[in-house]
């Protein structure tokens, strides 16, 4: 079955510190993967997507990811972490000819300390 | 400005009372999505269209109804039937079958609480 699996439900991280955030997925077909990002009561903004090419991946705020096939990870990191950073964070998974399905993980809820 | 809106963004209905959440719009999207979010659990997909007049059921669609009778709106109708109604709606759209490979683009979200 395919899945999508953030092992880790709540992170926190001291303001300045890097950050990585887990992703694991399981897919049959070459998959699309995303990471999405959502500050309380609001909609999900895209910061990065994987399609094919150069398995490092830039996105937007300073974020990149980087696609292990061998490990079926997509994980997310970020140097340094600002304040503004806090929110909730999920990883998707799609296919193509999947009707722009995706699948989503439970997402993990970062929290920066001052 | 293209995007996709969503209103209301809180609302209140009492039990065993159908209601229509509204989601529009203006980027040419053939796709459109609806999800339920509940805390813990993610995004699951409710029903989704590629295209208009059409429409797929997603993994929770029981006791939720939708139409596509335009390209641009893509309403949802959470009927008496669905057991636990509140929670965190959202409706996304993508360029659908005509691309590659797709992403999704979100509106604000609906909240919907039910007394």
């Amino acid at each position: 079955a395919q899945s999508v699996t953030q092992p880790d439900i709540h992170i926190t991280v001291s303001e300045g510190a890097s950050l990585e955030l887990r992703c694991n997925y399981s897919y049959g077909a070459t998959p699309y993967l995303f990471w999405y990002v959502q500050s309380p009561g609001q909609g999900l903004q895209l910061l990065l997507k994987y399609f094919s090419g150069d398995t490092l991946v830039q996105g937007i705020k300073g974020f990149e990811a980087e696609f292990k096939r061998s490990q079926s990870s997509f994980n997310l990191r970020k140097p340094s972490v600002h304040w503004s950073d806090a929110a909730e964070y999920f990883c998707a998974v799609g296919a193509r000819n999947q009707g722009g399905k995706l699948i989503f993980g439970q997402g993990t809820e970062l929290s920066v300390k001052p | 400005d293209g995007g996709i809106t969503q209103s209301p963004k809180y609302l209140f209905r009492k039990e065993g009372q159908n209601v229509t959440l509204s989601c529009e719009q203006n980027l040419n999207h053939d796709a459109m999505y609806w999800y339920r979010q509940d805390p813990g659990q993610g995004l699951r997909l409710i029903y989704y269209s590629q295209i208009v007049n059409d429409f797929q059921k997603g993994d929770i669609a029981e006791g939720y109804s939708v139409s596509r009778e335009k390209k641009e709106s893509f309403p949802l109708t959470v009927t008496s039937a669905q057991k636990n109604p509140t929670a965190f709606y959202l409706c996304a759209s993508s360029i659908g079958f005509q691309a590659l490979w797709d992403e999704q683009f979100f509106g604000p979200g609906t909240r919907l609480t039910v007394l």
